[in-house]
Parts: structure tokens; C-alpha cells; sequence
């Protein structure tokens, strides 16, 4: 079963703008981490983002936030400021608390436009 | 410099010829792990590892073997490949499990004939 939906498989904004990436998931658990990897051409998978679904507060590391909503399962990211280097794969992940398994979304591929 | 390695980068092989994919981290992690990414399926977790001689089945095991005698090392072996298995691999290593970042290898893309 599906744990980790993205709903985008392709998304273009130009440079300078802000995009929104969706991902939604599925758990009965009330305490898991949340993640958002990007995957340049290159192929290498960078961490972007880690939520801890216990802290309510969204996590940001400089020009990407998270929009976490636990009640709906949403865990979307925001790029401001969009640059030339963001474009990538963008996958989403999910990993439950006490559990040794991660699951990732099937990606969202991000074009900035000069 | 903290990093995953992996090879070979590249492989090209024919179905039935086994073969193994090496792994290395020199960060002294605990957990090691197997993805293959596949188009539109984003990346699953074939097999992992949570220290010496410890490994489990990830999602996707069927047709893979793994061995973890070295903290640093964790090889993926492919006894008897066939085309299915073509796909792009990624080895990933983190100190205490999923929920933290885990530092992923530059890939192995294999071709399986």
C-alpha cells in the first residue's frame, strides 16, 4: 500500500518565484519524521528538510519550509526565492518512530526557468 | 570527507551472471541500508542493516542478499540477475536509524541484460 503520495509528478516556476511542492501520507501512528530529499541531476540525494511529528512547529532551513498539517497528513514544501540550482527531483519520505523502515513518494520533478 | 561510496558507478551484465555492488561509509554509522528508484515509484528499501551482523528485509528483498561483517562495509549481491532488477541503486548510511538524515552513495546504475 501506498504510504507516501505525491500528487506532482512535474512542476515548473521561474526564478526569483515561490512554489509549493504536495505530499501527503497514510499512518495510524502519532509519532514518526517526515523529510523531503532533492535529487539534482547528478543523482545524489541531499537532504532538504526533517519534521519531527511531535513538534508542531513547521521546520524551515533557510529559503525551504514545510506547511505540516498532522491532521490531514499533509507535509507540503516551500521554496521561496526559487533558483536555477533548485531544479531536481524532489522526493518526499516518510519513517515511523520505533520502526526500521522509511518510504519515499514517487517525486515531484521541479524546473526553474530563467 | 564524510562519505558514502559505491561501486561500481556503472554496470552492464547479462541475466544469470552474479554480481556484487559494494558499500562503504567512513562516518562510523550504525545503520546501513539498500534502495533501488525506479520511474514513478519513487525509491524502496530493498534491505537493511541496524549494525555488525544484524540485517533485515527491507520492501523489496526478493532476489537480493546482503552481509554486514564490517560496520563500515555492506555489499549487495545479486546471486542470479535478471532484467527486472535493472534499475539504479542507492546505498544509505545514518547514525541511529531512519529518523535521521540519512547520507546517501552517488548510485549504481545496472543494466541487466
Amino acid at each position: 500500500a501506498q504510504t507516501v503520495t505525491q500528487s506532482q509528478p512535474e512542476m515548473s516556476v521561474q526564478e526569483a518565484e515561490t512554489v509549493t511542492l504536495s505530499c501527503t501520507y497514510d499512518t495510524s501512528e502519532s509519532n514518526y519524521y517526515l523529510f523531503w530529499y532533492k535529487q539534482p541531476p547528478s543523482r545524489q540525494m541531499i537532504l532538504v528538510i526533517r519534521q519531527e511529528a511531535y513538534k508542531q512547529q513547521n521546520a524551515t532551513e533557510n529559503r525551504f519550509s514545510v506547511n505540516f498539517q498532522k491532521a490531514a497528513k499533509s507535509f507540503s514544501l516551500k521554496i521561496s526565492d526559487s533558483q536555477l540550482g533548485d531544479t531536481a527531483m524532489y522526493f518526499c519520505a516518510f519513517s515511523w518512530y520505533n520502526n526500521n523502515d522509511m518510504r519515499f513518494g514517487a517525486g515531484t520533478r521541479l524546473t526553474v526557468k530563467p | 570527507e564524510a562519505q558514502v561510496t559505491q561501486n561500481p558507478r556503472y554496470l552492464i551484465t547479462v541475466t544469470g551472471k552474479k554480481l556484487t555492488v559494494t558499500c562503504s561509509q567512513n562516518m562510523n554509522h550504525e545503520y546501513m541500508s539498500w534502495y533501488r528508484q525506479d520511474p514513478g515509484l519513487g525509491l524502496r528499501q530493498i534491505y537493511y542493516s541496524m549494525n555488525v551482523e544484524v540485517t533485515d528485509k527491507g520492501d523489496v528483498p526478493e532476489g537480493y542478499k546482503v552481509s554486514r561483517k564490517e560496520k563500515r562495509n555492506f555489499p549487495l549481491i545479486l546471486e542470479s540477475p535478471s532484467p527486472n532488477q535493472t534499475s539504479l541503486y542507492f546505498c544509505a548510511s545514518s547514525t541511529q536509524g531512519f529518523g535521521e538524515t540519512q547520507y546517501f552513495g552517488p548510485g549504481t546504475r545496472l543494466l541487466v541484460l
